[in-house]
């Protein structure tokens, strides 16, 4: 099965900055997803980008595909004390669609 | 409109014990995930329906592990015996397609449920 690999494990930025978190995978992909999960929450769908597509924005959000280097990136810009959580990449793979999270980067943005 | 629902949302249960884990999806979703989450740590995938039929059960950790969608809504997560290994957030996912096929749909996760076995 394919499983993303997020870096940082951890990240702490000011209010106002700009996090960027990054997600390698080994084989190839169908699409990737990144998902949000706040403390003591379910996750919540946050972008899904294809493998034909190298970038997508949704807000402050901004991620980033590259299929020779397999990572992707995430970027939230303008980062707000509501951005503290974690998130999570999660690459799906081959004709079963097996979709498989990494351990997250968790993210502190203080005010 | 209502979102996926899981209960209870916590549990306690004596090793050994039996424990029933209930998912409610998003109406009219055709898909249903299981996934266990350790402390720390990212979802591990446990077992997929598309209706009632559980096509993929490849990541349940042993056979105290059963899964059931008999009318293809409402889902069980069966745990028999547990043992102390087990205690994890279990969280249940919806999504509207069949996710088999390269489908390219989000999954809609509910609270989950956190199990801890003493």
């Amino acid at each position: 099965s394919q499983q993303g690999e997020e870096d940082p494990q951890a990240l702490s930025i000011q209010e106002g900055e700009n996090a960027t978190m990054n997600c390698s995978y080994k084989t190839s992909i169908n699409n990737l997803q990144w998902y949000r999960q706040n403390s003591g929450r379910g996750l919540v769908h946050l972008i899904l980008i294809r493998s034909n597509e190298r970038e997508k924005h949704s807000g402050r959000l901004r991620v980033t595909l590259d299929t020779s280097k397999k990572s992707s990136s995430l970027l939230i810009t303008a980062s707000r004390a509501a951005d503290t959580a974690s998130y999570f990449c999660a690459p799906a793979a081959g004709n079963n669609n097996d979709m498989r999270f990494g351990a997250g980067t968790r993210l502190t943005v203080k005010p | 409109g209502a979102g996926v629902s899981q209960s209870p949302r916590y549990k306690v249960a004596k090793r050994g014990q039996d424990v029933a884990l209930r998912c409610d999806p998003i109406s009219g979703h055709v898909s249903l995930f299981w996934y266990q989450q350790a402390l720390g740590q990212g979802p591990e995938f446990l077992t997929y329906f598309q209706n009632e039929a559980q096509l993929d059960k490849s990541g349940l950790p042993s056979d105290r592990f059963f899964a059931e969608r008999p009318e293809g809504s409402v889902s069980t997560l069966k745990i028999q015996r547990t043992q102390q290994e087990d205690s994890a957030v279990y969280l249940c996912a919806s999504s509207p397609a069949p996710w088999l096929g390269r489908a390219t749909y989000e999954q809609y996760f509910g609270p989950g449920t956190r199990l801890t076995v003493t």
